[in-house]
C-alpha cells in the first residue's frame, strides 16, 4: 500500500524566510504529484502539478519539485507571508486515485 | 459551475439517522472521487467514478456507504445508520482524467451526535 510522509508535521517561522516541505512515498512509481493547500475548515485548493514527465513546477513564490527515482518532492515557499499559514497537503495519483500525507502545518508570524 | 459544489455545507445527525451528501462537479470532468478527512488527518479515498461508473469503491468503510452517479454529472455519497465514528469532512473532487489534475469542493463536515 503507498504511503506519504510529510516532514515537518509543524512548522513556524517569522515573516519573510524562505522554507521547505517535504514529501516522500513508499513506491516510488509515481504518477502524477499534486500540492495543495487547506486552511482550517476548508476544502483542498491545489496550487502546483507535476505531472509524470516534468521535474518541477513554478507558481509565483512556489516552487515544486519531484525526483521519481528517490520517491520525494519538495515545496519551496520565498518570502514568506502571514497569509501563507495553513496545511499543505501532498498527494500521489498513483492510478486514478490521490494518496495523501498527513500534510504540514505551518504559520508564518507578522 | 466554476469549480465543485458540495452541499450542505454542514450536516449535523443524531446516532442512527441516514444522511446524503450531494457533490456537483466541474462540468464536462469525466472522473469523481469522494474522500473522508478525519480531524488533523490527510483525506482518506472512498470510492471513484468515471461517468456513470463506479470503478472503484475499495476506499468504502462499510456496506451503510454507498454513493452513485447515475446520469454521469451529480453524485450522492449516502451514509445509512449513522455512526460516531463517521464524524468528518466529506470531500469530493473531480477531473478531466489523466494528468489534468484534481478540483476539489469545500467539503461537507458531518457531526453525529
Amino acid at each position: 500500500k503507498q504511503e506519504v510522509t510529510q516532514i515537518p508535521a509543524a512548522l513556524s517561522v517569522p515573516e519573510g524566510e524562505n522554507l521547505v516541505l517535504n514529501c516522500s512515498f513508499t513506491d516510488s512509481a509515481i504518477y502524477n504529484l499534486q500540492w495543495f493547500r487547506q486552511d482550517p475548515g476548508k476544502g483542498l485548493t491545489s496550487l502546483l502539478l507535476i505531472q509524470s514527465s516534468q521535474r518541477e513546477q513554478t507558481s509565483g513564490r512556489l516552487n515544486a519539485s519531484l525526483d521519481k527515482s528517490s520517491g520525494r518532492s519538495t515545496l519551496y515557499i520565498a518570502a514568506s507571508q502571514p497569509g501563507d499559514s495553513a496545511t499543505y497537503l501532498c498527494a500521489n495519483t498513483g492510478f486514478q486515485k490521490l494518496v495523501f500525507g498527513t500534510g504540514t502545518r505551518l504559520l508564518v508570524s507578522p | 459551475g466554476a469549480g465543485v459544489s458540495q452541499s450542505p455545507r454542514y450536516k449535523v445527525a443524531k446516532r442512527g439517522q441516514d444522511v446524503a451528501l450531494r457533490c456537483d462537479p466541474i462540468s464536462g470532468h469525466v472522473s469523481l472521487f469522494w474522500y473522508q478527512q478525519a480531524l488533523g488527518q490527510g483525506p482518506e479515498f472512498l470510492t471513484y467514478f468515471q461517468n456513470e461508473a463506479q470503478l472503484d469503491k475499495s476506499g468504502l468503510p462499510s456496506d451503510r456507504f454507498f454513493a452513485e452517479r447515475p446520469e454521469g454529472s451529480v453524485s450522492t455519497l449516502k451514509i445509512q445508520r449513522t455512526q460516531q465514528e463517521d464524524s468528518a469532512v466529506y470531500l469530493c473532487a473531480s477531473s478531466l482524467g489523466g494528468s489534468r489534475g484534481y478540483t476539489f469542493g469545500s467539503g461537507t463536515r458531518l457531526t453525529v451526535v
